[in-house]
């Protein structure tokens, strides 16, 4: 069955950066884009961007550009979404979600999520 | 950016009644559209996309309906396990990807 497993909790300081894991299995990784979603506490969900696992190519959310990268190991089926120049209000929990087949951008396996705590 | 508008944005349902959520867009985005249910502590759980196909394991008791900006999800005979937050989410015109801000369904 198909597996997306992320990395731990983390706290950082503002300012710093985080790198965030998701290592996938259970399914082809190359066949499949990934994207990266966050909720803060108590909030919606947002999207950030999205992986093509096949060629590394990405695409952001216009918020995000020039602070998020999203790259990939396919020797490792894992996806990595960096975010710098971190701030309180990027404190959220950050979910990987496999895009459905055939390219559509619905999610339908999700990562268990991953807090990430920025505080001083 | 396509903004997505939920109401109510909390539901108080009784065990077994019919509940009604609705998704609005601010611009078509025909079918483009998915709903997912959230628990507390849990990652979304996909449970519509093409705004009326049941994703794989998702009971019968789930409906979806609507196009272009007008969308429903209706859950039949509410369970126990049904309570939680639900969110639409659009991905005709994209990036971005847009949410609904979601509707909490509550047990009355």
């Amino acid at each position: 069955q198909v597996q997306l497993v992320q990395s731990g909790a983390e706290v950082k300081k503002p300012g710093a950066s985080v790198k965030v894991s998701c290592e996938a299995s259970g399914y082809t990784f190359t066949s499949y884009y990934m994207h990266w979603v966050r909720q803060a506490p108590g909030q919606g969900l947002e999207w950030l961007g999205i992986l093509n696992p096949s060629v590394g190519s990405t695409s952001y959310a216009q918020k995000f550009q020039g602070r998020v990268t999203l790259t990939r190991h396919t020797s490792t089926s894992t996806v990595y979404m960096e975010l710098s120049s971190l701030i309180s209000e990027d404190t959220a929990v950050y979910y990987c979600a496999r895009g459905a087949a055939a390219g559509n951008p619905y999610f339908d396996s999700w990562g268990q999520g991953t807090l990430v705590t920025v505080s001083s | 950016e396509i903004v997505m508008t939920q109401s109510p944005a909390t539901l108080s349902v009784s065990p077994g009644e019919r509940a009604t959520l609705s998704c609005r867009a601010s611009q078509s985005v025909s079918s483009n559209l998915a709903w997912y249910q959230q628990k507390p502590g849990q990652a979304p759980r996909l449970l519509i996309y093409g705004a009326s196909t049941r994703a794989t394991g998702i009971p019968a008791r789930f409906s979806g309906s609507g196009s272009g900006t007008e969308f429903t999800l209706t859950i039949s005979s509410l369970q126990s396990e049904d309570f939680a937050v639900y969110y639409c989410q659009q991905y005709n015109n994209w990036p971005p990807m847009t949410f609904g801000q979601g509707t909490k369904v509550k047990i009355k």
